[in-house]
Order: structure tokens, then sequence, then C-alpha cells
């Protein structure tokens, strides 16, 4: 019944090391998106791919590669990570512009 | 400019209604949003208004929307301890692609 799947839900690593995201979703939506959502709460889009297209990419390091291999599924690579980089990742995904359902996050922990 | 705003902290007794507000920049939103999200959750979806509508009623929440002023506001009646958790305003533009923008978020803290 999950819409929006995301895994791992936890994921502790070291600096410099490389871990990938996976989301799916089940809703039949075009639209996918990653955000990071930091300690502070802020939520920040990070891209959004429309029927396996990237839209949207806002200034996020070239560590960090999203990849869509089907209109349902949208995982994001990130390489050498970051003590920054530690946040809740989520994964959402819409029709078109109609409003986005979330994933539960990834909380990232970097050591 | 992108901008979504809105106040940090609302604290209020169970019972009464909840009034969060939110300001935002840029006028070409097609959709507006109130997100809730508890500790440790995801985001939940708990209303949205189309940007040519002046006001939405679902149960207890009540969305306002002020297009000349750019504000929007989200009232919760009879507020319970478990409407406790951010409430996140956000705003849809069509930039060529659909992006979301959202604003820092509310902590509603409903005391018993």
């Amino acid at each position: 019944d999950t819409a929006v799947s995301q895994t791992p839900k936890y994921l502790v690593t070291q600096m410099g090391n490389d871990k990938s995201i996976k989301c799916e979703q089940n809703l039949g939506h075009d639209t996918m998106y990653w955000y990071k959502q930091d300690s502070k709460k802020f939520l920040k889009i990070m891209f959004s791919y429309n029927n396996k297209e990237l839209i949207i990419n806002e200034t996020v390091p070239n560590r960090f590669s999203p990849k869509s291999p089907d209109k349902a599924h949208l995982n994001l690579h990130i390489n050498s990570l970051e003590l920054g980089d530690s946040a809740v990742y989520f994964c959402a995904s819409s029709h078109g512009g109609q409003p986005q359902h979330f994933g539960d996050g990834t909380r990232l922990s970097i050591l | 400019g992108e901008d979504v705003e809105q106040s940090l902290f609302l604290s209020v007794r169970e019972g009464d209604s909840s009034v969060i507000n939110c300001t935002y920049t840029d006028s070409s939103s097609t959709y507006l949003y109130w997100y809730k999200q508890e500790p440790g959750a995801g985001l939940q979806l708990l209303t949205y208004i189309f940007s040519n509508m002046d006001m939405k009623q679902d149960q207890r929440l009540t969305v306002l929307l002020n297009k000349k002023d750019k504000h929007l506001s989200l009232r919760i009646a009879d507020t319970q301890t478990g409407d406790s958790a951010i409430y996140f305003c956000a705003e849809t533009l069509n930039t060529g692609g659909f992006k979301t923008i959202f604003g820092a978020g509310t902590r509603l803290f409903v005391k018993a």
C-alpha cells in the first residue's frame, strides 16, 4: 500500500564513502523529486525529474547524481560523502504540478 | 524572487483555534499547500488550495488565501495535543518545470 517508499530509512557511514538511496512510487505519477532537510528542518529541493528527464537541478554539488531508470523510480547516488551531507533526504512524487506525496525520509549520518 | 516565510513558533491551549500564517513573494504560484510533519516522520499533505481560490474548508481545517497581499493562512479549529507538529507552507511555481518552495515551518505546541 505504500505510495512513496525510500530505502534505507537510516544510513550511517564514514566520510569519503559513496552511498545510494533508492525511491519508488506506485502512484502512477510522472514527476519525482529529491529534497534535503537539514537539522533546523529547512527543506530544500535538490532535483526534479519528469518522465525520467531531469527538470530541476538546484545548485547541488556534482557529488550528488540522481538516476531515474523509469517513471516510478528515482535513485540518488552520493560520492565522497562529507560531514555537511548529514541530513534527512526525502523523495516525493506528483502528477505534474499537483500536490506532492512524500516518502518517510532517509536519515543520513556521516561519522 | 522565490521566498516563502512563516513564523517559527506558535503555542496554543487545547480546544482553542490555531492560526498559522505564511507569506510568499512569487505571484505565479499554481498551488499553495500546508504540510504537517510529526517528529521523526515524513511530510503529510494536510490540505491545498488552487491559486484562483480564496478559501477552502476541510473539517477542522480552513485555508484562506489573499492573493493581493500574497498571504496564506491555516486555521485549525478545536486544536488537540495530536496537532502538535511542524506545519510547512509551500507554493508550486511553473518555471518551465514545476518547482515547490517551502517555508521554514511553524512549530505548533499544544498545551493540555
